[in-house]
């Protein structure tokens, strides 16, 4: 499909063990965003990439988290050494440039548990 | 930071009924986005305000953007099951979306 999509859908893993998120983003959009929603919470901002510009990494929660963007395209949002904590749902969007942020198309999420 | 208070956390309502429910925050946000999310699925957008006092309809839906650019509100007219689900509102700072919590709208039919 067209849509923005992510690898796995859903995740187990133990406590202190690291886990690799996928998004593939829409092709052509240039702006990538990463969410986290908690249980009954709203979306929590992660960072967000443009084009080949510096990522805005503010919203990352501690340094165990990280992201990358490869070619402009596919991005990796990796957490080390999980805590319980980190359980949540991680949710991606592109558009097509980081200002059109009424054609930010979300991905459906990688539920990530940790045990 | 930017906090958004969304009312109510959830509602339960008869099928046909009108639906309203509204975000509010001490930060002033240049547009407002209103957004739906499906179980297991990513939000999507319903309407987008750009202006302080517009006021947009989607079919059904209808929002404002308070002219304090500090609230916003989504109505919902005449209820059907498939409304059912999640509704975020949430206001742009900068390049970044800030959302409220969510409503959860349960439709009896």
């Amino acid at each position: 499909g067209a849509g923005v999509s992510q690898s796995p859908s859903n995740k187990v893993t133990e406590k202190g063990k690291d886990v690799e998120l996928r998004c593939d983003p829409i092709s052509g959009h240039t702006a990538l965003y990463w969410y986290r929603q908690s249980l009954g919470q709203g979306l929590e901002f992660l960072i967000y990439f443009q084009g080949n510009s510096a990522p805005d990494k503010s919203g990352l929660p501690s340094d165990r988290f990280s992201a990358e963007r490869t070619g402009g395209s596919v991005s990796t949002l990796t957490i080390q050494r999980t805590q319980q904590e980190d359980s949540a749902v991680y949710l991606c969007a592109s558009s097509r440039t980081a200002g059109q942020y009424n054609e930010q198309f979300f991905g459906p999420g990688t539920r990530l548990t940790v045990l | 930071g930017q906090q958004l208070n969304q009312s109510p956390q959830s509602m339960f309502i008869q099928e046909g009924e009108d639906v309203s429910m509204n975000c509010t925050s001490s930060s002033i946000f240049n547009t407002w986005l209103w957004y739906k999310q499906d179980p297991g699925e990513g939000p999507v957008l319903l309407i987008a305000l750009y202006k302080a006092g517009e006021l947009t309809s989607n079919g059904r839906l209808t929002a404002q953007f308070g002219i304090t650019r500090k609230d916003s509100f989504l109505n919902i007219s005449a209820s059907i099951p498939s409304d059912v689900g999640i509704y975020f509102c949430a206001g742009l700072y900068g390049n970044k979306l800030v959302f409220g919590a969510g409503t959860i709208l349960r439709v009896k039919s």
